[in-house]
């Protein structure tokens, strides 16, 4: 397969700020997907990003950067409820990393 | 309501069974793709399928097949050569293969017994 790393696990506080970030093999590249998914369900679409810069949509924003093969998942004003694994996906044949998983604290 | 429709939710499979999951889809999305997961893990592509009569392998596709004979449907059967089945699969699909997001279906969860 074709690597995209992220980091396994992250823990946050409540109303706090995290940054998930995300690495990728930049050849062949058309697009980079962000879901989250909560244990046992589907996934659900966040992001996408397919020009450089940053995405911003409610609490949640996503950064690309297509020369540096990077990408991040900002999320502000944490809620308990954003307790899930956070996948980065590369569009081209929808490789997906291994999920970052983040516990929200109170 | 359009959508991705998985079944069944759980299917149980014996040893040396071969098993087939359903995947339909009536969003008139050109690419439907297959996923494994594993507890505590990411999404792992099995096969996926850009259009009818066509599909490609992914990272993990010994042990399983797929077919695409209708635009809507990409059934994944898993083999009994497939020696470690128990995983969450996840079907998806979306409009191309580039630029579109993906909707996934609620996934079906198989346990070998």
């Amino acid at each position: 397969g074709q690597n995209i790393d992220q980091p396994t696990e992250m823990t946050a506080t409540e109303g706090a700020i995290v940054q998930i970030n995300c690495t990728y093999q930049t050849s062949g590249f058309n697009g980079l997907f962000w879901y989250q998914q909560h244990a046992g369900e589907a996934p659900t679409f966040l992001s996408y990003n397919v020009l450089d810069g940053l995405e911003e949509k409610g609490r949640f924003s996503s950064f690309l950067s297509r020369s540096k093969g990077y990408s991040y998942l900002l999320l502000k004003e944490l809620q308990m409820k954003d307790s899930a694994s956070y996948l980065c996906g590369r569009q081209g044949n929808l490789i997906f990393g291994k999920g970052t998983k983040l516990s929200v604290k109170p | 309501d359009g959508g991705i429709t998985q079944s069944p939710k759980y299917l149980f499979r014996k040893e040396g069974q071969n098993v087939t999951l359903s995947c339909e889809q009536n969003l008139n999305h050109d690419a439907m793709y297959w996923y494994r997961q594993d507890p505590g893990q990411g999404l792992r592509l099995i096969y996926y399928s850009q259009i009818v009569n066509d599909f490609q392998k992914g990272d993990i596709a010994e042990g399983y097949s797929v077919s695409r004979e209708k635009k809507e449907s990409f059934p994944l059967t898993v083999t009994s050569a497939q020696k470690n089945p128990t995983a969450f699969y996840l079907c998806a699909s979306s409009m191309s293969d580039s630029g579109n997001t993906i909707y996934f279906g609620e996934g079906s969860w198989l346990t070998v017994v």
